[in-house]
């Protein structure tokens, strides 16, 4: 079993829709919560990231994680033809020895909103 | 600012050659990792520099792979004889390094290893 599981899709909604992104976790030790946007051939972009459990928000986007239910969630409101891209769940563990932090991805959800 | 740019963007390479792969970091960021992104695996982590060092080799496939930096700034990973499961997309991210910030990698464009 993954340490991070997220669900493929394709997810395919209307433009103005909500769209909800979710992935599960089982390692308790991860400790920021990320989420990355990616388009076709592009590196991946840091959209947001938490750190305790709740909610946060910027602009359309709002990231949401549950410590307790290991379970994290992107919600992305009045959604546009450019949010269409893959998305990406991304979990970071601290390296003990140098202070840097390994990320764990999920292996992204590609979305497509519709005119 | 500019970010993090990585060359070549694309590279195809016969089984058994060597390859070299460049990223150059965001101006002042300390850390740089190096991860692959390929069809069956996702993105996984491969290394992680802070400064000159590599606190964390843990994610490196074989001996085949090797990475290195220098003046804190410019790292080279190379992937000797190389394989045709080495065919990915070979992405390298920077951050700030331990403190405010360390949290935030941001990635570059990455380069698209193809193996014949």
């Amino acid at each position: 079993q993954k340490e991070v599981e997220q669900d493929p899709g394709p997810l395919s909604v209307p433009e103005g829709a909500i769209v909800s992104l979710n992935c599960t976790y089982s390692n308790s030790a991860f400790q920021y919560f990320m989420w990355y946007r990616q388009y076709s051939r592009k590196g991946p972009e840091l959209l947001m990231y938490t750190y305790s459990s709740g909610n946060k928000e910027d602009g359309r986007f709002t990231a949401q994680v549950d410590k307790s239910s290991k379970y994290i969630s992107l919600f992305i409101r009045d959604s546009q033809p450019s949010d269409s891209a893959t998305y990406l769940c991304a979990m970071s563990s601290f390296i003990l020895t140098g202070g840097g932090n390994k990320l764990t991805f999920g292996t992204g959800t590609q979305l497509k909103v519709e005119l | 600012g500019a970010g993090v740019s990585q060359s070549p963007s694309n590279k195809v390479t016969e089984k058994g050659k060597d390859v070299e792969l460049r990223c150059d970091p965001i101006s002042g960021h300390t850390a740089l990792y190096w991860y692959r992104q390929s069809l069956g695996q996702g993105l996984e982590f491969l290394i992680y520099f802070q400064g000159n060092s590599a606190p964390d080799k843990s994610g490196l496939p074989s001996d085949r792979f090797s990475a290195e930096r220098t003046g804190g700034s410019v790292s080279t990973l190379t992937i000797q004889r190389t394989q045709q499961e080495d065919s990915a997309v070979y992405l390298c991210a920077s951050s700030a390094g331990p403190g405010q910030g360390a949290y935030e990698q941001y990635f570059g464009p990455g380069t698209r290893l193809t193996v014949t």
